[in-house]
């Protein structure tokens, strides 16, 4: 199985700071990492696919890179909607393999 | 509007059994591969099973192998998951999602609000 290791596990950050979300896989997955939003109590939401591709309708402040095993999510301007629970989800092999979760929290 | 409805969770002794279902309206299911994940409380999401647009194909996780079986009735445009023998452990909030294919797409791209399933005695 394809492990995701996602750093850090919590950050507290400000309204309009720059914050980088960091996900390992334990072996290449090429391009295949998605990154999910979730607040408490809804569902997850999608927000950049096949590493580096924003879905429709996600802010542009969103943005994701890296391939192989290293992967990052950044959001360039915090703003107050954004403080949730972030994933990595690799689609490159079964079984379909999240990260731990980051924590985004209000500093 | 492109919706996912779960329904059928609730509280089951341990050694039980529990169907959920997803209705799904704005689409046509039958386009896509659909999905099942869940969170247990204080975790992470888990993946759970994903089954082809024609059900002729079906991945499971480990945890939930020979346990839980995932099905789809194209024609009623609906997905569901049955779990047998329910452990403590499988206490979560299960999620029915659209899987994307295809366009370089390959992820869950449509959620259902979930429902809550508690194995407990």
């Amino acid at each position: 199985d394809i492990q995701m290791t996602q750093t850090p596990s919590s950050v507290s950050a400000s309204v309009g700071d720059r914050v980088t979300i960091t996900c390992r896989a334990s072996q290449g997955i090429s391009s295949w990492l998605n990154w999910y939003q979730q607040k408490p109590g809804k569902a997850p939401k999608l927000l950049i696919y096949t590493a580096s591709n924003l879905q429709s309708g996600v802010p542009s402040r969103f943005s994701g890179s890296g391939s192989g095993t290293d992967f990052t999510l950044t959001i360039s301007s915090l703003q107050p909607e954004d403080f949730a629970a972030y994933y990595c989800q690799q689609s490159n092999s079964y079984p379909i393999t999240f990260g731990q979760g980051t924590r985004l929290e209000i500093k | 509007e492109v919706q996912l409805v779960e329904s059928g969770g609730g509280l089951v002794q341990p050694g039980g059994s529990l169907r959920l279902s997803c209705a799904a309206s704005g689409f046509i299911i039958s386009s896509y591969w659909m999905s099942w994940v869940r969170r247990a409380p204080g975790k992470g999401l888990e993946w759970v099973a994903n089954i082809k647009k024609d059900g002729s194909e079906k991945h499971y996780a480990d945890s939930v192998k020979g346990r839980f079986t995932v099905s789809r009735d194209n024609a009623k445009n609906s997905l569901d998951l049955q779990m047998n023998s329910l452990r403590v452990e499988d206490t979560a909030v299960y999620y029915c999602a659209r899987y994307c294919t295809g366009g370089g797409c390959d992820a869950f791209d449509i959620w259902g609000q979930g429902t809550m399933v508690t194995a407990s005695s």
